[in-house]
C-alpha cells in the first residue's frame, strides 16, 4: 500500500525560528515534492527533487529550502519562518522523472502556523 | 489562461444523482490527467487518473477525456453524501518540466439528502 508520512500533523512556530518538516515515503519512488495549500490559490509547488542530492525550484521557493540525503526522505526547511509562511505543507511522492505520466501519493499533510 | 482550471462551485447534488465535475486545460498541459478527492482539513488523495482520450470507469468513477476540445471530466454515480468534498484536476505541464503536477483550485461538491 502507497504510504507517505508527514513528521508533524500540527506545527506552532514564533517568528524567526527555524523549521524542519520531514516527509518519508516507502514506495522507493524517485521524485519527491513539497506543496503548500492555500485557500483561494490553490496547490502551489516549493520544490521538487529527482534523485538523492538533486532538487528544483518550484513555483514558490523563495523563502524555503530542501534536503534530500536518502531516497525516502525529503525535508523542508524555512529558515526564518515569517507569518506569511502559515499554511498547509504537502509532501508527495511519484514514480521516476523521465515520464510525466505517473500518480502522484501525497501525504497527510502538516498544519504550520508561524505566529 | 490558467494551465488547469475548474468552476470553484459548490456544486450541489441531491443523493443518489450523478454529479459531473468539470475541468478544461490548456495547450501547454500534457494529456495525462488526474482526479484528487480533498475532504476538509485533509491531503488529496488520488481517485482517478486517464491517459487517453475517451471514458475510464471505477466503480461508481467515470473519468472523460476530450483531448479536442481540452477538457476532462469526473462524473461521480448515485452520489453519497460522503462524496461531499472538493475534487481537484491535475494535468503535468510540458514541455521541459517534465514531472511537474499543475492543479486546478478544486471543485467543492455537496451532496444533499
Amino acid at each position: 500500500d502507497v504510504k507517505v508520512t508527514q513528521s508533524s500533523r500540527y506545527l506552532v512556530k514564533r517568528t524567526g525560528e527555524k523549521v524542519f518538516l520531514e516527509c518519508v515515503q516507502d514506495m522507493d519512488h524517485e521524485n519527491m515534492f513539497w506543496y503548500r495549500q492555500d485557500p483561494g490559490l490553490g496547490l502551489r509547488l516549493i520544490y521538487f527533487s529527482y534523485d538523492v542530492k538533486m532538487k528544483e525550484k518550484g513555483d514558490i521557493p523563495e523563502g524555503y529550502s530542501v534536503s534530500r540525503e536518502k531516497k525516502e526522505r525529503f525535508s523542508l526547511i524555512l529558515e526564518s519562518a515569517s507569518t506569511n509562511q502559515t499554511s498547509m505543507y504537502l509532501c508527495a511522492s511519484s514514480l521516476r522523472r523521465a515520464y510525466n505520466s505517473y500518480e502522484q501519493y501525497f501525504g497527510p499533510g502538516t498544519r504550520l502556523t508561524v505566529t | 489562461q490558467k494551465e488547469v482550471e475548474q468552476n470553484s462551485g459548490p456544486l450541489s447534488v441531491p443523493e443518489g444523482a450523478i454529479a459531473s465535475l468539470n475541468c478544461t486545460y490548456s495547450d501547454r498541459v500534457s494529456q495525462s490527467f488526474f482526479w484528487y478527492r480533498q475532504y476538509s482539513g485533509k491531503s488529496p488523495e488520488l481517485i482517478m487518473s486517464i491517459y487517453s482520450n475517451g471514458d475510464k470507469e471505477d466503480g461508481r468513477f467515470t473519468a472523460q477525456l476530450n483531448k479536442a476540445s481540452q477538457y476532462v471530466s469526473l462524473l461521480i454515480r448515485d452520489s453519497q453524501p460522503s462524496d461531499s468534498a472538493t475534487y481537484l484536476c491535475a494535468g503535468y505541464v510540458s514541455p521541459g518540466t517534465a514531472s511537474k503536477l499543475t492543479f486546478g483550485t478544486g471543485t467543492r461538491l455537496q451532496v444533499t439528502l
